[in-house]
């Protein structure tokens, strides 16, 4: 199994639509990320949650919200789902002691419609 | 505030010759770490390559070189020896600091990418 999973991996939604996006991991990581991709923009940050009674937004963090139901999850949602929030999603984990230590799931490619 | 700047949208290359992709960085940080990633065309995205901030010599990883040059705040991947598989995106990143003693390791920012294409 991956050591980060990301539900679903493809979605395809109607404007206006609530979706959720989830995350679990089994790295035992504190540290989990939401990323989005665009084509010329590379992965921009959307969420952050360095514990879980911590959340912190990202540079794009309008129109969508987070929750950390447990060290493990962490889940992406778009409360009202646009167009242009068509894009791949990451979720993303880190050792805050390990330099390198980041691990990505294997993206979630979400039409709006 | 971090920013990556990747300026090649695309480069080309010939199988089995060496390719440098370009990464320049800002950051106020003393203490950072830089990062390639490679993304193939299934989407998934994989670690290559790491240099801190404070190495002295440049990391190398197989045929992943980076050239981390501090004074220039530039970061580029060369890959030697190119092959078909080598095609994909890759894109450069900046660990920064979560916080202000610099020993816990924070978000990564990324650049926009640039695609590679290995010709044969």
């Amino acid at each position: 199994d991956a050591d980060v999973t990301q539900t679903p991996r493809n979605r395809i939604t109607k404007t206006g639509k609530r979706i959720m996006l989830e995350c679990s991991q089994t790295k035992g990581h504190d540290r989990m990320y939401w990323y989005r991709q665009d084509p010329g923009l590379g992965l921009r940050l959307i969420y952050y949650s360095f514990d879980v009674k911590d959340i912190n937004k990202g540079e794009i963090s309008d129109g969508y919200s987070v929750s950390r139901q447990a060290q493990a999850k962490f889940s992406l949602s778009l409360e009202s789902a646009i167009p242009n929030q068509t894009a791949l999603y990451f979720c993303a984990t880190s050792d805050p002691g390990t330099a390198s230590g980041y691990t990505f799931g294997s993206g979630t490619r979400l039409t709006v419609v | 505030a971090q920013k990556i700047t990747q300026t090649q949208p695309g480069m080309f290359v010939q199988e089995k010759e060496a390719v440098t992709l370009d990464c320049t960085y800002d950051t106020s940080d003393q203490s950072y770490g830089l990062f390639w990633y490679k993304q193939p065309s299934s989407g998934e995205m994989i670690f290559l390559i790491y240099q801190g901030s404070y190495d002295e010599q440049n990391a190398t990883e197989g045929r992943y070189s980076l050239n981390f040059q501090k004074a220039r705040k530039s970061a580029n991947l060369v890959i030697s020896a190119s092959q078909l598989g080598d095609s994909a995106m890759y894109f450069c990143a900046m660990r920064e600091f979560a916080n202000a003693g610099g020993t816990s390791y924070g978000k990564l920012t990324f650049g926009q990418g640039t695609i590679l294409t290995v010709h044969p």
